[in-house]
């Protein structure tokens, strides 16, 4: 069993809709990163977080450390949001990140 | 634009033959890690620099090394090249080791290994 896990493993929608990935964990953490890799490979940190919610733009990001589950959610989705979104989790006592396989998100015009 | 950038972009080598991957991290930034990502994969932790040396290390063998420079630079270095060590590799440079500081990482350096 992977320590972190991502659901959907693709998510194909239409420009507009109200997007969700979702992230489970088993490693013992109190933060959680949410990264966005494109076509290419160049991975950008899109949250850092540790309780609650945060929000950037048309992106929330939201966390229950006690459930340890994450989602992040994409508000009026665009074709250019396409792209993998990663979830990765800091062991506690070492420096290790350990990251989902991601979900592969397509929107369609 | 996250101010790591790697060295070169995409590398062809032959099984058996060493290889050199450069990361330029961000100024002032102590922490550098490497991570290979192969296709359909998440990233898999390699190891961690921190103030020149190493801070943590993932289940790679020793001929995956590391070096890391006062100029905030630094080096993963593959000897004796398999055909599985085809992949991306990612450099990410943060403030802080830990898992708890903001990340920012490179483009990557696709390896192909023939």
């Amino acid at each position: 069993k992977n320590e972190v896990e991502q659901s959907p493993q693709n998510l194909t929608a239409q420009e507009g809709e109200f997007i969700t990935i979702n992230c489970s964990y088993s490693v013992g953490i109190s933060a959680l990163h949410w990264l966005q890799q494109h076509p290419g490979g160049g991975i950008v940190s899109l949250f850092m977080l540790s309780s609650g919610k945060k929000k950037h733009g048309r992106l929330i990001a939201t966390i229950n450390i006690q459930e340890k589950h994450s989602s992040l959610h994409i508000t009026a989705s665009h074709p250019r949001d396409s792209a993998v979104y990663i979830c990765a989790a800091p062991n506690f006592g070492n420096e290790k990140l350990t990251f989902g396989t991601g979900t592969r998100l397509t929107i369609i015009p | 634009e996250t101010g790591v950038t790697q060295s070169p972009t995409h590398l062809i080598k032959t099984r058996g033959q060493q290889v050199t991957l450069r990361c330029s991290s961000q100024s002032g930034h102590n922490t550098v890690s490497w991570y290979q990502q192969a296709l359909g994969q998440g990233p898999q932790f390699i190891f961690q620099y921190y103030r020149e040396e190493e801070n943590g290390r993932g289940n790679f063998p020793p001929r995956f090394s590391g070096l890391q420079f006062p100029n905030y630079s630094s080096e993963l270095n593959v000897n004796a090249l398999e055909l599985d060590d085809s992949a991306l590799y990612l450099c990410a440079s943060s403030l802080e080791p830990g898992g708890f500081t903001e990340a920012f990482f490179g483009q990557g350096t696709r390896l192909t290994v023939v």
